[in-house]
């Protein structure tokens, strides 16, 4: 089947960019979203980006996708400790009600 | 103000005995999902209801059901819940299929005994 990977673990220093990527192998993915995990709670909607667009920039978050080689990341500025939590890439195309989640990468920021 | 919300947070059951877990929202959403997210695993989708069409995904074991009595609620019903069985399960909804991003709840969490 279509996989997602993601890095298992990333850790930072408070105040630097995160930097979280995701590869995938569907060719046809039209949308490819970000979710955020805290413990013990569900999955937040960070945000999202179509497969026509090259970069979405909402406040201290980007998004980056480059189709040619099926690679998306989210980058974090100014990381701070709220932000320590689990980040999971999905993707999805159109025609498939399936969101295909990687399997989250553990995000730990150090004071 | 939640949009997705589901009940109880935590339920713990038998083995073997029957349990509801519920989710219902205020979005007016036409699709609602069921995922199942193991520990340090990704969620598995399990089945979703487009309005009252339900689509079960193949590999969904046969004890899981599920029933979406209107727009608004939709219950995850485990027939003889087994020790595998224990999870989060995650409740999402979205506008339509396709390019309609997913939200999600909290999640309950089910604890087997």
């Amino acid at each position: 089947g279509e996989d997602v990977e993601q890095s298992l673990f990333l850790s930072v220093r408070e105040g630097d960019s995160s930097v979280i990527n995701c590869t995938y192998t569907d060719s046809s993915s039209t949308y490819l979203y970000w979710y955020k995990q805290e413990p013990g709670a569900g999955l937040q909607l960070l945000t999202y980006i179509f497969s026509n667009m090259d970069m979405k920039q909402d406040q201290r978050l980007t998004v980056l996708l480059n189709k040619k080689d099926k690679h998306l990341s989210l980058r974090i500025a100014d990381t701070q400790t709220g932000d320590s939590a689990i980040y999971f890439c999905a993707e999805r195309s159109y025609n498939n009600n399936d969101m295909r989640f990687g399997a989250g990468t553990r995000l730990t920021v150090k004071p | 103000d939640a949009m997705v919300i589901q009940n109880p947070r935590y339920q713990v059951t038998q083995f073997g005995k029957p349990v509801t877990l519920s989710c219902s929202q205020t979005l007016n959403h036409n699709v609602m999902y069921w995922y199942q997210q193991k520990s340090s695993q990704a969620p598995k989708l399990l089945f979703h209801y487009y309005d009252k069409d339900f689509n079960n995904e193949a590999d969904t074991p046969d004890n899981f059901q599920s029933r979406r009595p209107n727009t608004s609620f939709c219950f995850l019903d485990i027939r003889s819940p087994g020790l595998g069985d224990a999870a989060m399960y995650l409740c999402a909804t979205s506008r339509g299929l396709g390019d309609q991003p997913q939200h999600f709840g909290d999640g309950t969490r089910l604890s087997i005994l």
